[in-house]
């Protein structure tokens, strides 16, 4: 079936440099798409959003950029800190109302000093 | 924190026991969510409840019962679980509505099936 994937499963960065983690999508109809950081021991928790008819969102330090030709949607941090270290899901929503959310397998980020 | 909780935090039962987990959202919203986290795999949707109806059910093994008995409470009731059923269990709620489908989590029940 369609899912959402992400192209690697352990990104290392070193503190105070800009992070870029990737994810791929198949489900062309979807038109919403959330990144989540969970640290360990806790639940996801938001970072930022975008809907389809956006092919970029700002928030404080981070960027979602939104490829809907290749179906790619990548998350940017900058000045990567070690409060950063988690592991990061993109997940979708293409179905509306209260459908769960599809989501990708994870990138764990780690934060050299 | 989120405004979603769990408990317990921590599970450990064995293969013929019966035990409940519990999520509770104070954040009035109308829909909550189950999901399984299993290691090196992506959360999985099990169950959704709208306006205290189920309106979708993944599959998911019969072992599983969700229950939602009002809008702030979500169960999850266990029975003759399996070792592969180990996972972390996440629930999370939303607010239905044109354009918004941020969902929020709770910490999650870590669950061992011994």
């Amino acid at each position: 079936g369609e899912s959402v994937g992400l192209h690697l499963p352990t990104l290392s960065v070193q503190e105070g440099d800009n992070s870029i983690i990737n994810c791929a999508y198949s489900n062309s109809a979807s038109d919403y798409f959330i990144w989540y950081k969970q640290e360990s021991g806790k639940g996801p928790q938001f970072i930022i959003d975008i809907r389809s008819n956006m092919d970029k969102r700002q928030g404080q330090r981070v960027t979602v950029l939104l490829n809907k030709t290749v179906k790619h949607l990548s998350l940017q941090i900058a000045a990567t800190q070690p409060g950063d270290s988690a592991v990061y899901f993109c997940a979708e929503n293409s179905g509306g109302g209260a459908d769960g959310l599809t989501f990708g397998k994870g990138t764990h980020l780690i934060i050299q000093p | 924190e989120t405004g979603v909780t769990q408990t317990p935090r921590h599970l450990v039962m064995g293969m013929t026991n019966k035990k409940s987990l519990k999520c509770e959202q104070h954040l009035g919203h109308n829909a909550m969510y189950w999901y399984k986290q299993s290691a090196k795999k992506p959360l999985e949707l099990m169950f959704v409840y709208s306006l205290e109806e189920r309106v979708e059910n993944n599959s998911v093994p019969s072992r599983f019962s969700p229950e939602c008995p009002n809008s702030s409470h979500l169960f999850l009731h266990l029975h003759t679980l399996q070792p592969e059923d180990s996972a972390l269990y996440l629930c999370a709620s939303s607010q239905v509505a044109d354009y918004s489908y941020e969902q929020y989590f709770g910490p999650g029940t870590r669950l061992t099936v011994t």
